[in-house]
């Protein structure tokens, strides 16, 4: 079984400053590795996906993350936060092996505040 | 581009009574997940359909229970309603696509509807 542990539940940031949001899973096997974002009571959508290939990975909002297998680690970063950035940050794995796909499995979630 | 649709958005029920949830996917996806996320919580996985069979079950209570139909939208019934429901529940669909054996692989990414807010009264 995999599992997601995000290590700060809340991450206050200045504008414009960098931010590494950490992210470690377990495993046995390879894993399908996600971030997604939440905004204020809306949905969750899909900042970026590894699948395979390139460890650094790019995602929409200027947001990328590196796949590191031997830390087991999928850290998110962003160069410069703006005050849209402000949400619930969630990493999650799922398993690869399924002919169906897979569900995915959750961390929990870290709050990024940006202050002026 | 077409979404997951949910609906109803908001609903608001008594205790024991019952609420369904409905979702449609994305055209041509395959397969339906359900979430639950309490106040302040991590989405936590209830159950996924794949092709209109169950295909996996996670932490979903005895009184709910899920289908998918022939026109690959789900439904999620929900009896004797207690406090604890309250949570906004998301469905998520996902598609598999046939692989060099003929069998679908994992796309490994879900999109997420809007949810639907339960409180329970």
């Amino acid at each position: 079984a995999q599992s997601v542990t995000q290590l700060d539940s809340q991450v206050p940031v200045f504008e414009e400053a960098p931010v590494e949001l950490r992210c470690n899973y377990s495993s046995s096997v390879s894993v399908y590795l996600f971030w997604y974002v939440q905004y204020p009571n809306q949905g969750l959508q899909l900042l970026l996906k590894y699948l395979s290939g390139s460890t650094l990975v790019k995602g929409i909002n200027g947001f990328e993350a590196e796949f590191n297998k031997s830390q087991t680690s999928f850290h998110l970063r962003k160069p410069s936060v703006h005050i849209s950035d402000t949400a619930e940050y969630f990493c999650a794995v799922s398993d690869p092996r399924y002919s169906s796909a897979s569900k995915i499995i959750f961390g929990s979630g870290t709050r990024l505040s940006i202050r002026p | 581009a077409a979404g997951v649709i949910q609906s109803p958005r908001h609903l608001i029920k008594e205790k024991r009574e019952t609420a369904t949830l409905k979702c449609y996917p994305i055209p041509r996806h395959d397969t339906v997940y359900w979430y639950q996320q309490g106040p302040g919580q991590d989405p936590q996985f209830l159950i996924s359909f794949y092709e209109k069979m169950q295909s996996d079950k996670g932490s979903i209570p005895d009184r709910f229970s899920a289908q998918q139909f022939s026109d690959y939208h789900s439904e999620l019934n929900m009896s004797s309603l207690e406090l604890g429901d309250s949570a906004l529940y998301f469905c998520a669909s996902s598609c598999a696509v046939p692989g060099l054996a003929g069998m679908g692989n994992n796309t490994g990414e879900l999109f997420f509807g809007e949810g639907s807010r339960l409180t329970v009264l």
